[in-house]
């Protein structure tokens, strides 16, 4: 069983949609956790990025976690075609020598205009 | 303020040879991460350098290394190429080694063996 597991998608929404992107995790140590987009070619850019559960909201992007279920979702409000892109679910704990990320799988997101 | 630069974009290589890829973290950085992004496999951790040491490093075979400069930056190197090596080579560096630093990526160096 893998760490994180992340919905595979591919999801396609009509523009204006709102999105849900979900991952879950098995290991408790997981203490931080962000949300990646990645266009085509290019690296991962940082889109949202908390400790505590809870919601975290900036501009159309809500993150949200629930360590007790060991959830995490990233919402984004009035989705856009330029929101097309795959979104990594990433984490890491606050054991030891240990500051490398996990990923999820990721999510490939097509906004259609 | 400038991101995370790596290079080469791009890379040809043969079975058997060696590469050296090369990151400069943003400006302040004192942490470099390189992962290995396969077709099929995900976002893998290979290397963590941190103030010209190595602190921790993921499940690849030790042909797999490099290391960190005075000024930050970095190389990874890998010798004896082989097929299953072609990847997205990813570099992301973090303002220090405290937990709470979030990882800014670099837009890769892709590797292909042939």
């Amino acid at each position: 069983q893998k760490e994180v597991e992340q919905d595979p998608g591919p999801l396609s929404v009509p523009e204006g949609a709102i999105v849900s992107l979900n991952c879950t995790y098995s290991n408790s140590a997981f203490q931080y956790f962000m949300w990646y987009r990645q266009y085509s070619r290019k690296g991962p850019e940082l889109l949202m990025y908390t400790y505590s559960s809870g919601n975290k909201e900036d501009g159309r992007f809500t993150a949200q976690v629930d360590k007790s279920s060991k959830y995490i979702s990233l919402f984004i409000r009035d989705s856009q075609p330029s929101d097309s892109a795959t979104y990594l679910c990433a984490m890491t704990s606050l054991r030891g020598s240990a500051r490398q990320l996990t990923f999820g799988s990721g999510t490939q997101l097509t906004v259609l205009p | 303020e400038a991101g995370v630069t790596q290079s080469p974009t791009h890379l040809i290589k043969t079975r058997g040879q060696q590469v050296t890829l090369r990151c400069s973290p943003i400006s302040g950085h004192t942490s470099v991460y390189w992962y290995q992004q396969a077709l099929g496999l995900g976002l893998q951790f290979l290397l963590w350098y941190d103030e010209g040491e190595e602190r921790n490093r993921g499940n690849f075979p030790p042909r797999f290394s490099g290391r960190q400069f005075p000024n930050y930056s970095s190389e990874l190197n890998v010798n004896a190429l082989e097929l299953e090596d072609s990847a997205l080579y990813l570099c992301a560096s973090s303002r220090d080694r405290g937990y709470d630093q979030p990882q800014h990526f670099g837009d890769g160096t892709r590797l292909s063996i042939l």
